[in-house]
C-alpha cells in the first residue's frame, strides 16, 4: 500500500529564510508525485510534480523539488519565503490508477 | 487547462437528511473522478472513485451505503451523503482530468 510521510508538522520561518519541507513515500510501483499548496480558505493548488526525466522540478512560485530515488523521498525547497508564502503544504503520491495518496500535510507560517 | 467545479461550495443540513454534491468537468470528458475528504487540520483522504457507467469503487473504511456516488455523464459527477450525521461534517473534494490531478474547490458540508 502507498503511504506518504511530511514530518515537519509546523515550519515557522521569518521572511527572506530559505524552507525545506520533507515528504517520504512508500510505494512499489512507479511513482508519480506531487506537491500541493491551501491557502487558507482556498482549494488545493498545484505547487509542481514529477514523473520522470530531471529529478529536479522546477514549480510555480519559485518552488523546486527533487526526487531522491534511493531515499524515497521528495522534498520541497524555496531559497526565499515570502508572508504569501504562509499556507498548508501537501505532498502526495499518484499511484497507476491516478488515485492520489496525500500526507498529513505541514503548516507553514512566515512572519514578515 | 482542466477545470474542476464543485456545488454548492459550502451547505449546512439537518442531521438525518440527505445532500448532494456536485463535481463536473467543465473543459474536458472524464471516465473517472475521485472523492476525498477533509477533516480540519487533517490531509485528504481518498473516498472513493466515481467510474462513468459503472459503480464506484469505494476505499476501504468507507460506507457505500452511506456515501452514494454516480456518475451518469462523463462531466458529472454526484456524492450523496445519505442521512447525514454531524459527524459527517468535512471538507469534501473531487478531483478529476487525465491525470486526476485538477482539483475542485471543494464543498464545506456541516450537519447540525
Amino acid at each position: 500500500a502507498q503511504s506518504v510521510s511530511q514530518h515537519n508538522h509546523h515550519v515557522i520561518l521569518s521572511e527572506a529564510a530559505s524552507l525545506e519541507l520533507g515528504c517520504n513515500y512508500s510505494y512499489g510501483g512507479t511513482v508519480n508525485l506531487f506537491w500541493y499548496v491551501q491557502y487558507p480558505g482556498q482549494h488545493l493548488q498545484l505547487l509542481l510534480k514529477y514523473f520522470s526525466g530531471d529529478p529536479l522540478v522546477k514549480g510555480i512560485k519559485g518552488f523546486e523539488a527533487e526526487f531522491i530515488k534511493s531515499k524515497f523521498s521528495f522534498n520541497l525547497r524555496k531559497p526565499s519565503v515570502q508572508w504569501s508564502d504562509t499556507a498548508e503544504y501537501f505532498c502526495a503520491v499518484r499511484n497507476t490508477g491516478n488515485q492520489f495518496y496525500f500526507g498529513t500535510g505541514t503548516s507553514l507560517t512566515v512572519i514578515p | 487547462g482542466a477545470v474542476v467545479s464543485q456545488h454548492p461550495s459550502w451547505v449546512i443540513c439537518k442531521s438525518g437528511t440527505s445532500v448532494k454534491i456536485e463535481c463536473r468537468s467543465l473543459d474536458f470528458q472524464a471516465t473517472t473522478m475521485f472523492w476525498y475528504r477533509q477533516f480540519p487540520k487533517q490531509s485528504l483522504m481518498l473516498m472513493a472513485t466515481s467510474n462513468e457507467g459503472s459503480k464506484a469503487t469505494y476505499e476501504q473504511g468507507v460506507e457505500k451505503d452511506k456515501f452514494l456516488i454516480n456518475h451518469a455523464s462523463l462531466t458529472l459527477s454526484t456524492l450523496t451523503v445519505t442521512s447525514a450525521h454531524p459527524e459527517d461534517s468535512s471538507f469534501y473534494i473531487c478531483s478529476a482530468g487525465a491525470y486526476g490531478y485538477t482539483f475542485g474547490s471543494g464543498t464545506r458540508l456541516t450537519v447540525v
